[in-house]
Order: C-alpha cells, then sequence, then structure tokens
C-alpha cells in the first residue's frame, strides 16, 4: 500500500539543528519532496530527492534519503524562527499516467528562543 | 506572475448548499490538482486534470465535481455541502522536467480556500 509517515511534533532551540523524519511503504517512489507550509498559507516546495540518491544539500537544508529502510529526513541546521512551520514529507509514484503525491501528515516544528 | 490563486479564501455553507471554488494558474501548466487538508491529515487528491477539458477522480472523488474548460483554470464544485466537507482545499498545478536524474514534476500550491458547512 501507500502509506507515508511523520512525527507530529519537533521542538528545537533558535541555532540549533532540526532533523525531521519521514519513512513510507512504496518502493516504486520516484521522487521525495520535502513541503513548507507556514499559518494560513499554502504549501511550498523546499527541496526535493532522486530516489536513486543518498543526499542532496541545498545551503541549510540537507535531505538524506535511505532507500533501502524507506526513510527520508531534512535537517535544517541554524534553525531559525522563521523555519516554524508544518513540514510535510510526499513521495510521487506514476500511477494513472499522472506524478501522484501521497502526502504524511506533517511535523509542525517549533522554535523557541 | 501571479502563481496559482484561489477563490474565495473562506466561505460558510449551510448544508445542501452548492458553491464552486476557482483555481487559476499563469504558469501554462498542463496538470493540475484539487486536495484537502483535514486536521491531523496529510493532503488527499480530490480530483486532478492533466490538460485541457480532460478531469480524471483521484482519491476522494465523492461528492465533487470538476471541470477545466480553460488551461488555466481548475473549477471545484460541490452540488449538495455535507459537513464532512468541511475541510481547507488546495489547488495545484505543475508541469514536469527533465534534470539530471530523469523526469520530474513539481506542483505548485495555491493559498487554500477554507470552507466551513454547518
Amino acid at each position: 500500500g501507500e502509506d507515508v509517515e511523520q512525527s507530529l511534533f519537533l521542538s528545537v532551540r533558535e541555532g540549533d539543528s532540526s532533523v525531521i523524519n519521514c519513512t513510507y511503504t512504496d518502493s516504486s517512489s520516484t521522487y521525495l519532496y520535502w513541503y513548507k507550509q507556514e499559518p494560513g498559507a499554502g504549501l511550498q516546495l523546499l527541496t526535493y530527492i532522486f530516489s536513486n540518491m543518498d543526499m542532496k544539500q541545498d545551503q541549510r537544508l540537507t535531505v538524506l534519503l535511505n532507500k533501502k529502510d524507506k526513510h527520508l529526513s531534512l535537517r535544517i541546521a541554524d534553525t531559525q524562527t522563521g523555519d516554524s512551520a508544518i513540514y510535510f514529507c510526499a513521495e510521487s509514484i506514476f500511477s494513472g499516467g499522472y506524478n501522484k503525491l501521497i502526502f504524511g501528515a506533517g511535523t509542525r516544528l517549533a522554535v523557541h528562543p | 506572475n501571479a502563481g496559482v490563486t484561489q477563490t474565495p479564501k473562506f466561505r460558510v455553507l449551510k448544508t445542501g448548499q452548492s458553491m464552486t471554488l476557482l483555481c487559476a494558474q499563469d504558469m501554462n501548466h498542463e496538470y493540475m490538482y484539487w486536495y484537502r487538508q483535514d486536521p491531523g491529515m496529510g493532503l488527499r487528491l480530490i480530483h486532478y486534470s492533466v490538460g485541457e477539458g480532460t478531469t480524471a477522480k483521484g482519491e476522494v472523488p465523492d461528492g465533487y465535481n470538476v471541470s477545466r474548460l480553460k488551461k488555466q483554470n481548475f473549477l471545484l464544485g460541490l452540488e449538495s455541502a455535507a459537513p464532512s466537507q468541511t475541510s481547507v482545499y488546495f489547488c495545484a498545478s505543475s508541469y514536469s522536467m527533465v534534470d539530471t536524474s530523469g523526469l520530474q514534476e513539481t506542483q505548485y500550491f495555491g493559498p487554500g480556500t477554507r470552507l466551513l458547512v454547518l
């Protein structure tokens, strides 16, 4: 089946690193995504990784993918208060002529001074 | 470039009323999607469209209809609203591109429509 799971809440101190974890079940996923949702706003694409890659770095963001364990993580270095938001992990599966996105329930990141 | 816009931003309906949510994109994207977001759950796909004049059912299509008469617009209709349709509705559009790893599709989301059905 298709399922994406994330922990619901993470609290970190400003300046520390945040690590948000995600597990997925469908091994046929092609790309995996991280989206950020700020209060009252839509989802903003942060980064994505192809399923054959192990790691991708983009400024303060590092994505690690363990395809064997179907585990994805997002590390945010030097976390700031502006990083407080809900982070969604999503896997992309090509099915029925389009790329179907399966979302996790989201991890709420709270950054405190 | 406005990206993906949605109207209205917020609406209250009584059970049995009908309404249409409008999604517009100015990025010339082929694919468009309607999702709903409920507390403690990820986004679930209601309907999608792979091009002008075509629509298809997603994961939770019951109680909704859609139309894509123009490439830039994707309409979501509720014929007879029910309290179970209280949710936040997101529209998205996407394009496909080939990057160093293969064919990749990025979905861009609108700001959402908050719907309350009493």
